[in-house]
């Protein structure tokens, strides 16, 4: 059974402070490790997709990192804005995903 | 384009009531998809459709029918709500299993079960 874990559930930076998310995984067979950002109260906003180890993606203060056995989301130099829910998510056969319980950041300024 | 749009975004309902959540998109998407996402729990699969007539159950289906009568449209029903159905509804959208595939994701639908 495909599972995903995220850690840590919470993190508390200060603005400027840079650091990773983690995500690891089993699963039979990869097809794809997806990265999202969760703002409150709203739906999941799709970030990256990674297929094979060693890919990585970046997007302004993020990049996203992959191994055989899990994913990394690197913050360098936070801002408040970038505060939110990241989950990660790895794709099954017929495109379902299966989610972690997410890390909610948060970024003082 | 409006992307995924959820009706209602909040509804409050007795023991027993039932209801129909509806989702619509207007990227010509053929995978549709029901969540729910409970605090400490992720966001977990209830039903999806690869495409128009047809639908399929996901991780936990029990208490929920789904409906996709015209592609652009996922109906989510509940004959018979429960408080264990308290939760915050999310409808997705994909092209299907090629390509980079992202889900796309509507606002939400919050519900409470009295």
């Amino acid at each position: 059974e495909d599972q995903v874990t995220q850690s840590p559930e919470a993190l508390r930076l200060q603005e400027g402070e840079s650091s990773s998310l983690n995500c690891s995984y089993t699963v039979s067979g990869l097809r794809g490790l997806f990265w999202y950002r969760q703002d409150p109260g709203k739906g999941p906003e799709f970030l990256f997709t990674l297929y094979s180890a060693g890919e990585e993606k970046e997007k302004e203060r993020l990049k996203a990192t992959l191994t055989k056995k899990e994913s990394f989301l690197h913050i360098t130099a936070p801002k408040p804005e970038d505060s939110a829910t990241y989950l990660c998510a790895v794709r099954r056969a017929g495109n379902m995903l299966t989610f972690g319980g997410g890390t909610r950041l948060m970024v003082k300024p | 384009n409006a992307g995924v749009t959820q009706t209602p975004k909040f509804r409050v309902l007795k023991t027993g009531q039932s209801m129909t959540l509806l989702c619509a998109q207007d990227m010509n998407h053929e995978y549709m998809y029901w969540y729910r996402q409970d605090p400490g729990m992720g966001l977990r699969l209830i039903h999806y459709s690869v495409g128009e007539g047809t639908t399929a159950k996901g991780e936990v289906p029990d208490g929920y029918n789904v409906s996709r009568l015209k592609k652009q449209n996922f109906l989510l029903g509940l004959e018979s709500a429960a408080p264990s159905q308290t939760s915050v509804y999310f409808c997705a959208s994909s092209s299907g299993t090629g390509g980079v595939n992202e889900q796309f994701f509507g606002p939400g639908t919050r519900l409470t079960v009295l």
